[in-house]
């Protein structure tokens, strides 16, 4: 069966801080691996990785991947309160539909 | 550009009531369209897919069904709702054979 598993399940921290974001994954047929950020609603796309080692970069968030431990991390330096969510990694499937597979998510706390 | 409209926002409903939610996608043709349900502090389930009209694929047995009417329309029911269906839907589209998927701005429903 394949799986996809955050860490930690939930983080609190203060402004300023940084913070890393853990996904790993047991699936076969690796497409993609998809990053979500999730306030209040509709989760929002981040990065997507497909390749191991290319660092993705959007302000303070970068991402990475390594498909030979099968994991990747998420970093949000300088944390600010906005950055408080549920952080979604998915793992798209090659061959079909690309059905993705999602983590049960980090929830992150920023405090002033 | 693409859009998705998801309605309603929220929804209250009694227990052995009906469900119909509904979702359409913009500025696209044959998309992949897939209902999703998060329950409180789980991470995203697939329930169903479709890559075409009257294709409906389920992930998981329940009490919902869907279906797919038109191109661009997704519909997400129940016959008799439970408890248990409580939780928060979000109704989501990609490109066939394309990276990556947008999401409505989720359904909050509430089984009494």
């Amino acid at each position: 069966e394949d799986k996809v598993v955050q860490s930690p399940l939930s983080l609190v921290v203060h402004e300023g801080d940084t913070v890393t974001l853990n996904c790993s994954y047991e699936v076969t047929n690796f497409r993609s691996l998809l990053w979500y950020k999730q306030e209040k609603k509709a989760p929002t796309f981040l990065f997507m990785l497909t390749s191991s080692g290319i660092e993705k970069k959007s302000g303070r968030l970068s991402s990475i991947l390594d498909k030979k431990e099968l994991f990747s991390i998420l970093n949000i330096t300088a944390t600010q309160t906005g950055d408080s969510a549920v952080y979604l990694c998915a793992v798209e499937l090659s061959g079909g539909s690309y059905i993705p597979t999602f983590g049960r998510g980090t929830s992150l706390i920023v405090h002033p | 550009s693409q859009t998705i409209h998801q309605w309603p926002a929220t929804l209250v409903q009694p227990v052995g009531s009906p469900l119909s939610l509904e979702c359409t996608v913009e500025g696209t043709s044959n998309p992949n369209l897939y209902w999703y349900r998060q329950a409180a502090g789980r991470g995203l389930q697939l329930l169903f897919y479709s890559v075409g009209i009257g294709q409906i694929s389920s992930e998981v047995p329940q009490n919902l069904s869907a279906s797919r009417p038109q191109d661009r329309q997704f519909i997400l029911s129940s016959k008799k709702l439970l408890l248990s269906d409580s939780g928060f839907y979000l109704c989501a589209w990609s490109r066939q054979g394309a990276y990556g998927y947008t999401f409505g701005s989720g359904t909050r429903l509430t089984v009494v």
